[in-house]
């Protein structure tokens, strides 16, 4: 069965950095375009970044744009989320998504990982 | 960039049924793909709708999924409620690179 298990949340003060991984299992990691979605708290759904099944194009919110990095490895089944300059409003849970085609929308997400930029 | 606007919440008695609108603000709501996602307290989403109105294995023909080219809106019925239904929903669609969500509707079964 498909699995998306996210990782490499935390407290982190504002300005510094913070990576994120989502380890994916039960289907051909390689042939799918990947995505982060963040929910801040008590909040809705918010589209962060997007990157294609092969690396080849990402995409991202212009609430993170110059500041988020997605990245992908396909040896590994795992995609990234490099943070840096963070900010308070970026605390949130980022839960890692697969697309069900090509940048169209997700059929299955992960179960979150919560990031509280704090200092 | 377009907006989804969806009704802040609704409510209804079990065995009743409701219905969710998700209206885009410019663009045809034909042009993309819309999807819905159901979030329970506490959860990670899960998708209930995709491509309209095709649902995923595992998810129950109480929830049907529309278009409506007439008042450029998508749609999500809860038809039979039960209180497990009780969640944030979430219309989704996309133009060109960019993902948007609508802000969610609280269904809420008295």
């Amino acid at each position: 069965q498909v699995q998306l298990v996210e990782s490499g949340g935390g407290v982190v003060q504002p300005g510094r950095s913070q990576r994120l991984s989502c380890a994916a299992s039960g289907f051909t990691f390689s042939s799918h375009t990947m995505h982060w979605v963040r929910q801040a708290p008590g909040k809705g759904l918010e589209w962060v970044a997007v990157i294609s099944y092969d690396g080849s194009n990402e995409y991202y919110a212009d609430s993170v744009k110059g500041r988020f990095t997605i990245s992908r490895d396909n040896s590994k089944n795992t995609v990234y989320l490099q943070m840096n300059s963070l900010r308070a409003e970026d605390t949130a849970v980022y839960y890692c998504a697969r697309d069900f085609g090509d940048n169209v929308g997700f059929d299955y997400w992960g179960q979150g990982t919560l990031v509280t930029v704090s200092s | 960039k377009f907006v989804l606007t969806q009704p802040h919440s609704v409510s209804e008695s079990p065995g009743k049924t409701v219905t969710i609108s998700c209206t885009r603000s410019s663009g045809s709501i034909g042009s993309h793909y819309v999807q819905w996602y159901q979030q329970r307290p506490g959860s990670a989403p899960t998708t209930v709708i995709y491509e309209d109105f095709r649902r995923p294995s595992g998810v129950p023909d109480r929830f049907s999924g529309s278009i409506d080219s007439s008042s450029n809106s998508a749609s999500l019925t809860i038809s039979g409620l039960k209180t497990e239904d009780e969640a944030d929903y979430f219309c989704q669609s996309y133009d060109s690179s960019d993902q948007v969500f609508g802000g969610g509707t609280k269904v809420t079964v008295l």
